[in-house]
């Protein structure tokens, strides 16, 4: 079955920080690859999406992801973390080979100390 | 466009009532979800539907829950009779198939 692993359940970091969020999915054939954000008290908000092309992907917030096919994994990644980002962060894939069922990782619950 | 509406945004209802949850999708999407929310069990999905017709349900936690889209523009979730473990943020989304999904801003029930 089609799953997605998110490392981290629970990442605290300082304003300034550096964050990398893993994440890496079981499935063959093409997939799209997408990261979510979901502030407290409201609903997931699309950060970036990955279908085709460059692995590289930039986002909204200053945040980006890279596409590593071989590695099965999209890592969420942002040079220098500010409070506003405290939320948590879902992986989500999709392949057209599985009808398009959106598979959400369990979630990453990042806090951002001022 | 509104996004992808979803009402009501809250509900308390008694023990064994029925529920009923609405989804108006964003105009032209042709894929809608159905996830549930919990501490507990994080985000799951229920049940999603292609041009109308459902394709996996296999998340639908017991015959209580029923998913229905009769337009392109609707659908609902039905759980009938409520649970107090039922409690849970429902969150309705669409796409086009293949793409990025948008979510509504969720219903949040309180079965007690």
């Amino acid at each position: 079955a089609q799953s997605v692993s998110q490392h981290n359940h629970h990442v605290i970091l300082s304003e300034a920080a550096s964050l990398e969020l893993g994440c890496n999915y079981s499935y063959g054939g093409t997939v799209n690859l997408f990261w979510y954000v979901q502030y407290p008290g409201q609903h997931l908000q699309l950060l970036l999406k990955y279908f085709s092309g460059d692995p590289l992907v930039k986002g909204i917030k200053g945040f980006e992801a890279e596409f590593i096919k071989s590695k099965f994994s999209f890592n969420l990644r942002k040079p220098s973390v500010q409070w506003s980002d405290t939320a948590e962060y879902f992986c989500a894939v999709n392949g057209m080979e599985y009808g398009n069922k959106l598979v959400f990782g369990a979630g990453t619950i990042l806090r951002v100390k001022s | 466009d509104a996004g992808v509406i979803q009402s009501p945004r809250h509900e308390v209802t008694e023990m064994g009532q029925e529920v009923t949850l609405r989804c108006k999708p964003i105009s032209g999407h042709n894929s809608l979800f159905w996830y549930r929310q919990t501490m507990m069990r994080g985000l799951e999905l229920l049940i999603y539907f292609n041009n109308n017709v459902p394709i996996d349900d296999s998340g639908m936690p017991e015959d209580r829950f029923s998913a229905k889209m009769p337009n392109a523009s609707f659908s609902t979730l039905k759980i009938q009779p409520s649970e107090p473990r039922d409690s849970a943020v429902y969150f309705c989304a669409s796409s086009l198939i293949g793409t990025a999904a948008f979510f509504g801003q969720g219903t949040r029930l309180t079965v007690v």
